[in-house]
C-alpha cells in the first residue's frame, strides 16, 4: 500500500529551528511537495522536490533522499505566524497526491 | 482576482438532503480536484478530473457525484446527506502533470459541511 508518514505535533519556541519530518512509500514517485495549513484556511504551496538534495527557499528549506523515502522541512528564525500544519504530499506513478496526515506546529513565545 | 474559487463558504443542512458546492479555477488549468478534510484533518482526495479522465476513489460512495460543465468549473452534488458528510471540501487545480515532473495544486478557500 502507499503510505505518507509525519510526526502528528512539534512544539518550538520563537526564534529558534525546527525539523519536520516525512517518510513515505508509494508505488512511483513523480516528486514530493510541502504545504502549509493555517486553521480554517486551505493548503498553500510551500515547496517541490523531485531530485535529492537540498532546496532553500528563505526561511523554509526542504530535503529530499529518494533512496531513503525520506525528506524533511526546515523551518529557520521561527516566528508565531509558522504556527500551522504542515502536509507532506508525494506525487506517484499515475501523478495522483499522496498525502500525510499533516504535522501540526506550535510556536511558543 | 481569486485563483480557485468556492461557493458556498459554509453550508448547514438536514440530514437527507441533496446538495451542491461549485468550484471555479481561472488559472487555465487542466485537472480539477475535490478533497474532504475531516475533524482529525486528513487531507482525503475524492475526485481528480480533466477532460480526458474523471478518476473517482473507490471509498467514496456513489452520492457524491463531480459535475463539470467546462474545463474551468468543477462542481460536487451530494445526494442523500449523512452526519458523517460533515466535514470541510476543497477544490482544487493544477496544470497537467508531465514527464518533468508533478505539478503544484492551488486550493480554494474550502466549504465547511455540516450536516444535523
Amino acid at each position: 500500500g502507499q503510505n505518507i508518514d509525519q510526526p502528528t505535533e512539534m512544539t518550538a519556541t520563537e526564534g529558534a529551528i525546527v525539523q519536520i519530518n516525512c517518510t513515505y512509500q508509494t508505488s512511483g514517485f513523480n516528486g514530493l511537495f510541502w504545504y502549509q495549513q493555517h486553521a480554517g484556511e486551505a493548503p498553500t504551496f510551500l515547496s517541490y522536490n523531485v531530485l535529492d538534495g537540498l532546496e532553500e527557499k528563505g526561511r523554509f528549506s526542504s530535503f529530499l533522499s529518494r533512496s531513503k523515502g525520506y525528506s524533511y522541512l526546515l523551518l529557520k528564525e521561527l516566528q508565531m505566524k509558522d504556527s500551522a500544519s504542515y502536509l507532506c504530499a508525494v506525487s506517484d506513478s499515475n501523478y495522483q497526491l499522496i498525502w500525510g496526515a499533516g504535522t501540526k506546529l506550535i510556536i511558543k513565545p | 482576482d481569486t485563483a480557485v474559487s468556492q461557493t458556498p463558504k459554509y453550508l448547514v443542512t438536514q440530514m437527507g438532503n441533496d446538495k451542491s458546492i461549485k468550484c471555479e479555477q481561472n488559472l487555465g488549468h487542466d485537472t480539477m480536484y475535490w478533497y474532504k478534510q475531516d475533524s482529525k484533518k486528513f487531507l482525503k482526495i475524492m475526485f481528480s478530473y480533466n477532460n480526458k479522465e474523471l478518476i473517482i476513489n473507490e471509498t467514496v460512495p456513489n452520492r457524491f457525484s463531480p459535475k463539470s460543465p467546462d474545463k474551468a468549473h468543477l462542481n460536487l452534488h451530494i445526494n442523500s446527506l449523512e452526519l458523517g458528510d460533515s466535514a470541510v471540501y476543497f477544490c482544487a487545480s493544477s496544470q497537467e502533470s508531465s514527464a518533468s515532473g508533478a505539478s503544484e495544486q492551488f486550493f480554494g478557500p474550502g466549504t465547511r459541511l455540516t450536516v444535523l
